[in-house]
């Protein structure tokens, strides 16, 4: 059975960082794009970054360019997204995805990250 | 990178049948093939519906389906059933290495 599981989200102050992880199993994950989808309350589901299998492509929506940096770990079958610089609009629902968004086939439950003082 | 343009709302009655709009530009909808359809209940995590347009997943009935004119995509679910009520997003892709999904829009099935 394939499963991602997200973890890492919480409560943190503007400007600040979080780390948020993706546990990967039921299927080759060195052989699959991967992707951040985020849904913030309120609104809708919104692309935030992906990355190829061996991690030399990575592409960022341009509103966490230069903040967000999606890495992966293919020997812990591991996909990460470091978040600096943290904004209060960038509170939301994070979710991890097997492939890209025009085929994005198994999903995480998610993890919900909040920007606040 | 500004969102598709979906209808916030949608509804229907069982058995019959709803098409949900999903508006874009030349620059996405209207110039690529990759355009996409998940749905998503509440507290769940999204499900692929429809990708490349009009091509269904493995496991998802054929009450689904997806076409696009110009720089318009929908999706049509047909003979409607209670499981149906859920958020639908569309997603496109917006080229050189960006994606774009719509607002959403909530089904009701009456």
């Amino acid at each position: 059975e394939v499963r991602l599981v997200e973890s890492g989200g919480g409560l943190v102050q503007p400007g600040g960082s979080l780390r948020l992880s993706c546990a990967a199993s039921g299927f080759t994950f060195s052989s699959f794009w991967m992707s951040w989808v985020r849904r913030a309350p309120g609104k809708g589901l919104a692309w935030v970054a992906n990355i190829n299998q061996d991690g030399r492509e990575k592409y960022y929506v341009d509103s966490v360019k230069g903040r967000f940096t999606i890495s992966r770990d293919n020997a812990e079958n591991s996909l990460y997204l470091q978040m600096n610089s943290l904004r209060v609009e960038d509170t939301a629902v994070y979710y991890c995805a097997r492939g890209r968004p025009d085929y994005m086939d198994a999903w995480g439950r998610g993890t919900t990250v909040t920007v606040s003082s | 990178q500004s969102a598709l343009t979906q209808p916030p709302s949608a509804s229907g009655s069982p058995g019959q049948s709803v098409t949900i709009s999903c508006t874009g530009t030349s620059s996405d909808v209207g110039s690529h093939r990759y355009v996409s359809w998940y749905q998503q209940h509440p507290g769940k995590a999204p499900k692929l519906m429809i990708y490349e347009v009009s091509k269904r997943p493995s496991g998802v009935p054929d009450r689904f389906s997806g076409s696009k004119s110009g720089n318009t995509a929908s999706l049509t679910v047909s003979g409607l059933q209670a499981e149906d009520e859920a958020d639908y997003y569309c997603s496109s892709d917006a080229g050189s290495n960006n994606w774009v999904f719509g607002g959403g829009t909530k089904l009701t099935v009456l």
